[in-house]
């Protein structure tokens, strides 16, 4: 139980396009869910705070224009990475607090960008 | 939230028992201590958490020194399987909502088990 889904686990995509990430709870509501990103041998960083039905808060340095979050129901929260650039590959991992665990997470997006 | 400090990598023999040190001196009295691991290309998976009292669950054990400067996570059978990056977080636990629920990841230890 409490299992955070996210999909894609991969995506390929050329410069310039965007691409969209789901991120699912599955068997639990999550009105707060977390997008992390990590760069190769890095740890995670926290991106941004996805808040059902409001706006999305974003940390320092993380454009909210290119990183567009939409969070409209209590099981879904979706992350578009717009316009994407090759500095953008990265693997991004969406997580949500649950009844188990402080946060359970998904297993990750690898966004390569070519 | 108090910081965090662990080993950068640690190795341990199939079957032995992995002893993962965390200090936390700076944590506070309504801190807990919590453990996750990572295992390549995949997203963290919660192991197990504890405020002052040693924990175990299927997975490990949680040892806190009695002053809760320092934890150790205990892997008791270690499998190759284990081979992740482990991570000691420290923060408040029963957050009702909002931003203050995410947790902040450090380095990590990389555990890698040998055969």
């Amino acid at each position: 139980g409490a299992v955070v889904s996210q999909h894609p686990s991969w995506v390929i995509c050329k410069s310039g396009t965007s691409v969209k990430i789901e991120c699912r709870s599955l068997d639990f509501q999550a009105t707060t869910m977390f997008w992390y990103r990590q760069f190769p041998k890095q740890s995670l960083m926290l991106m941004a705070t996805s808040n059902e039905g409001s706006k999305a808060t974003y940390e320092q340095g993380v454009e909210k224009d290119k990183f567009l979050i939409n969070h409209a129901s209590l099981t879904l929260s979706t992350l578009t990475v717009t316009s994407a650039h090759p500095e953008d590959s990265s693997f991004y991992i969406c997580s949500a607090p649950g009844p188990r665990a402080p946060l359970h997470f998904g297993n990750g997006t690898r966004l390569t960008v070519t | 939230d108090a910081k965090t400090t662990q080993p950068t990598s640690m190795d341990c023999a199939e079957g032995r028992a992995a002893n993962l040190p965390c200090n936390h001196s700076t944590i506070s009295g309504n801190e807990y201590v919590y453990w996750y691991r990572q295992i390549h290309s995949q997203g963290p998976q919660y192991i197990i958490h504890g405020l002052k009292n040693n924990e175990t669950n299927e997975m490990a054990s949680l040892i806190i020194t009695e002053d809760r400067k320092s934890s150790t996570l205990i892997l008791p059978h270690a499998t190759l399987r284990d081979t992740a990056v482990y991570y000691c977080i420290v923060r408040v636990a029963h957050i009702s909502s909002g931003s203050a629920r995410q947790l902040t990841f450090g380095s990590g230890t990389q555990l890698t088990v040998l055969p």
